[in-house]
């Protein structure tokens, strides 16, 4: 079982959409978590991070439930340049990261 | 500009002729890492290094070094690729103390046949 799980998708949906990821991980102990944005054959970048209260950013919103080991992100308003994957990162302790395979959001006109 | 440099950005080689893929970055970041990403597995660490003559394994080492001579280079070196290493490749720096916010490079595909 890998340690980070996420749906790969695709998600498919149209502009203005408000659409949902899920990512469980496995390890309890695990520390801080993130989400990041992949673009095409291109590098992953930071997205935002994941805090307990739940934490917001425009149009997006993370939420981490540790008593079950889950995290999400909500995209609202969905417009065609949030078309990406998305990277669930589990930060084990001191920078031992791990990645989910990532989910992959199509935004149609 | 901050920025984590990688070269080759592309690169198909034979099975068994050495390879470096170089990596530098000029934000003075202590903590490198290499990654490889293959479809369905996500993001799979290679070697870290937490400083300058540091270096320690990832989850897959098996086939690769490295090296840290200086703060700024962390070179990949494939001593005898093989067909499994064709992947795309990443690598990363993070400043110490900092969590999660790395700084990734554009990425070196690479093909082994």
């Amino acid at each position: 079982r890998k340690e980070v799980e996420q749906d790969p998708g695709p998600f498919n949906v149209p502009e203005g959409a408000t659409v949902a990821f899920n990512c469980t991980y496995s390890n309890s102990a695990s520390q801080s978590f993130f989400w990041y944005r992949q673009d095409c054959r291109k590098e992953p970048k930071l997205l935002m991070s994941v805090y307990s209260s739940g934490n917001e950013d425009g149009r997006f919103t993370a939420q981490l439930n540790r008593a079950s080991q889950y995290i999400s992100l909500l995209i609202r308003d969905s417009k065609l340049s949030d078309s990406a994957t998305y990277l669930c990162v589990v930060n084990r302790n001191n920078n031992d990261m791990r990645f989910g395979a990532g989910t992959r959001l199509t935004v149609k006109p | 500009e901050a920025q984590v440099t990688q070269n080759p950005r592309y690169l198909i080689t034979v099975t068994g002729k050495k390879l470096t893929v170089t990596c530098s970055q000029n934000m003075n970041h202590e903590y490198m890492s290499w990654y490889r990403q293959d479809p369905g597995l996500g993001l799979r660490q290679i070697y870290y290094s937490m400083n300058v003559e540091v270096t320690d394994k990832g989850d897959v080492p098996e086939g690769y070094k490295v090296s840290r001579k200086e703060k700024r280079n962390f070179p990949l070196i494939l001593e005898s690729p093989s067909p499994n290493q064709t992947s795309l490749y990443f690598c990363a720096s993070i400043p110490r103390g900092m969590i999660g916010g790395y700084t990734f490079g554009s990425g070196t595909r690479l093909t082994v046949v």
